[in-house]
């Protein structure tokens, strides 16, 4: 069974930074390309970043580029998002998903920008 | 601001069909592959359709997809209560080189 774990949100301010983990397990992770979605409270979905199952080809939205990082290590089964320069409007709950067409998700962390 | 558009709700009595529309352009739609997602209230996304058409294991038959053009489209029959969610569109942007989802639409079941 694909199981997807989030870890890593909490409550930061403003200029801030967070480092989100996602652990995989029930498939091989190395090939799947793997993706960060998120969702602002009572908001709609809003593709954040992917990364392809060997780490050589990386995608962001225009509104992180430059600050967050994705990144993977699949020796470790571990997806993580790395989030420097953090602002209000990237208050949101965080999911990541397996795949370009993300056929699976994991249950989502929440972080909180805010002073 | 999405650059596939949605209508913000669509309702129907159990047993009837619902059609969700998505609308782009050629930089998305008009040239890739469509999916959908479920949202149930409180919990993650569920991926519904994709490739423009096809059902991942699991999903009942009741759900279909298709694509036209710079158009896509959902289609739910036999409406029953527990199809009440948000249900998304998405595609990948050639032009803005990123994944796109559209805004969502809220099903309610009457």
């Amino acid at each position: 069974e694909v199981q997807l774990v989030e870890s890593g949100g909490g409550l930061v301010q403003p200029g801030g930074s967070l480092r989100l983990t996602c652990a995989a397990s029930g498939f091989t992770l190395s090939r799947y390309w793997m993706t960060w979605v998120r969702q602002a409270p009572g908001k709609g979905l809003e593709w954040v970043a992917n990364i392809k199952g060997d780490g050589s080809e990386k995608y962001y939205v225009d509104s992180v580029k430059g600050r967050f990082a994705i990144s993977r290590d699949n020796a470790k089964n571990s997806l993580s998002l790395q989030m420097n320069s953090l602002r209000a409007e990237d208050t949101a709950l965080y999911y990541c998903a397996r795949g370009v067409i993300t056929d699976s998700w994991g249950q989502g962390t929440l972080v909180t920008v805010s002073s | 601001q999405s650059v596939l558009t949605q209508p913000p709700s669509a309702s129907g009595t159990p047993g009837q069909r619902v059609t969700i529309s998505c609308s782009g352009s050629t930089s998305n739609i008009g040239s890739d592959t469509v999916n959908w997602y479920q949202q149930l209230p409180g919990t993650a996304p569920k991926l519904l359709i994709y490739d423009n058409n096809q059902r991942p294991s699991g999903v009942p038959d009741r759900f279909s997809g298709s694509k036209s053009g710079t158009s896509a489209s959902l289609a739910i029959s036999g409406l029953q209560s527990e199809d009440e969610a948000d249900y998304y569109c998405a595609t990948w942007d050639g032009s803005l080189n990123s994944f796109v989802f559209g805004a969502g639409t809220k099903v309610t079941v009457l």
